[in-house]
């Protein structure tokens, strides 16, 4: 156990639709970043948030966004869902912003696009 | 664009065998380099990190990791293997602030 939760656990949309994945992290943690998992496959980063502000991002589209919030808790937003976005989401949290923090991971939400 | 490569995706070893997975990343700057760890049905969790220092860093359950600079290497070792080690095992490097690029990942399954 890490400390950081995730909600849903699963999730099936068609495409076209959007969602919203959840992720609770570690108290104290000021930093939270996401990364899509496909089959098969290492965890990809999608962004970081640090103190509710955006602080990286890979190679994703912007109908991959974001939110944290000042209790620790932070949204995935992905919208006009493809196929391709089929995979496990994961959050991780961190207790600051530097390249030598330790990333603490949910369990991840596995998300269904059909 | 940095990458990391894992070469071997499935190891199948026998207990007591001893372990190494290769690890092989792309920049050629000062990285910061992990290995993490996906039991079955768990979460990823740290297996240990390589910032500077000793090259031989060991890390949780009895595993090391060897940074060898000249060979864009980071690979990761235990001498005997249990069963409870059958897992999913990821390297990962980042060199600057938040981007953590991972590896494919090694599966790795333990004959009891």
């Amino acid at each position: 156990e890490t400390g950081v939760t995730q909600s849903p656990t699963h999730l099936i949309k068609t495409r076209g639709q959007q969602v919203t994945l959840r992720c609770s992290s570690q108290s104290g943690h000021n930093t939270v970043s996401w990364y899509q998992q496909a089959l098969g496959q290492g965890p990809q980063f999608i962004f970081q948030y640090y103190r509710e502000e955006e602080n990286g991002r890979g190679n994703f589209p912007p109908r991959f966004s974001g939110l944290q919030f000042p209790n620790y808790s932070s949204e995935l937003n992905v919208n006009a869902l493809e196929l391709d976005d089929s995979a496990l989401y994961l959050c991780a949290s961190s207790l600051d912003r530097g390249e030598q923090e330790t990333q603490y991971f949910g369990p991840g939400t596995r998300l269904l696009v059909l | 664009a940095q990458s990391v490569s894992q070469h071997n995706h499935h190891v199948i070893l026998s207990e007591a065998a001893s372990l190494e997975l290769g690890c092989n990343y792309s920049y050629g700057g000062t990285v910061n380099l992990f290995w993490y760890v996906q039991y079955p049905g768990q979460h990823l969790q740290l297996l240990l990190k390589y910032f500077s220092g000793d090259p031989l860093v060991k890390g949780i359950k009895g595993f090391e990791a060897e940074f060898i600079k000249s060979k864009f290497s980071f690979n990761l070792r235990k001498p005997s293997v249990q069963w409870s080690d059958t897992a999913e095992y990821f390297c990962a490097v980042n060199e600057r602030a938040s981007k953590i690029i991972f590896g494919s990942g090694t599966r790795l399954s333990i004959r009891p």
